[in-house]
């Protein structure tokens, strides 16, 4: 059984803090781990991918993998408002495969 | 750059009916993918086209849901005699076969049975 798990939140940050957000895989065999960012209403949007171990980072977002630990995690800086939205984290078992999601992280930045 | 398309964008039916939803993958991408998200949870599996071929289906899809990909273009996903626990949106994935196989979702089809 392949799971993705994810800290249902609500997590509230200040708008310019650090946002920590986490997830936890159950297959060791995973190969490729994304975050998505969705808006209520809308569907995903990427934000990054990542599939080796250490950190990735782009513009203020980064993401860290951690094999070993079965752990991915994003990490918004600067966070704003309109960073307000639920996170998704999904996991590729390989190229070609479904992506396992996890039920996402509701984040809230507050001015 | 168009990004990948889906219509309807909202569709509200009586249970019993039978609906068809239709996905235009980003032009280059030869992976295309149908999710099912309900409120709360995130987008679950439901079946996986490699060009033409439907190469994976999830066991928990049932038979009343069937999906096509005639040409290696666009998609079809119909649902017949459409149920109440049917109502989801409905979102479509592509991606190019690469290192990343990064999937890009459409806009979804908001399904609301009646």
């Amino acid at each position: 059984q392949k799971e993705v798990e994810q800290n249902s939140g609500p997590l509230s940050v200040p708008e310019g803090a650090i946002a920590s957000l986490n997830c936890t895989y159950s297959d060791r065999g995973s190969q490729s781990f994304f975050w998505y960012r969705q808006y209520s209403g809308k569907s995903p949007e990427l934000i990054m991918f990542i599939y080796s171990n250490g950190d990735k980072e782009d513009g203020r977002f980064t993401a860290q993998l951690n094999k070993a630990s079965q752990y991915v995690s994003l990490l918004i800086r600067d966070s704003q408002p309109s960073d307000s939205a639920t996170y998704l984290c999904a996991v590729n078992w390989g190229t070609g495969n479904q992506f396992y999601f996890g039920t996402g992280t509701s984040l809230t930045v507050i001015p | 750059d168009t990004g990948v398309s889906q219509n309807p964008r909202h569709k509200i039916t009586k249970r019993g009916q039978n609906v068809t939803f239709r996905c235009d993958p980003i032009s280059e991408h030869n992976r295309l993918y149908w999710y099912r998200q309900t409120l709360g949870q995130g987008p679950e599996f439901l079946t996986y086209f490699q060009n033409e071929a439907q190469l994976e289906k999830s066991r928990l899809l049932s038979d009343r849901f069937s999906a096509e990909r005639p040409k290696g273009s666009f998609s079809t996903l119909e649902i017949q005699r459409t149920e109440q626990g049917d109502s989801a949106m409905y979102l479509c994935a592509s991606s190019l076969m690469d290192s990343s196989d990064t999937q890009y979702f459409g806009p979804g089809t908001r399904l609301t049975v009646l």
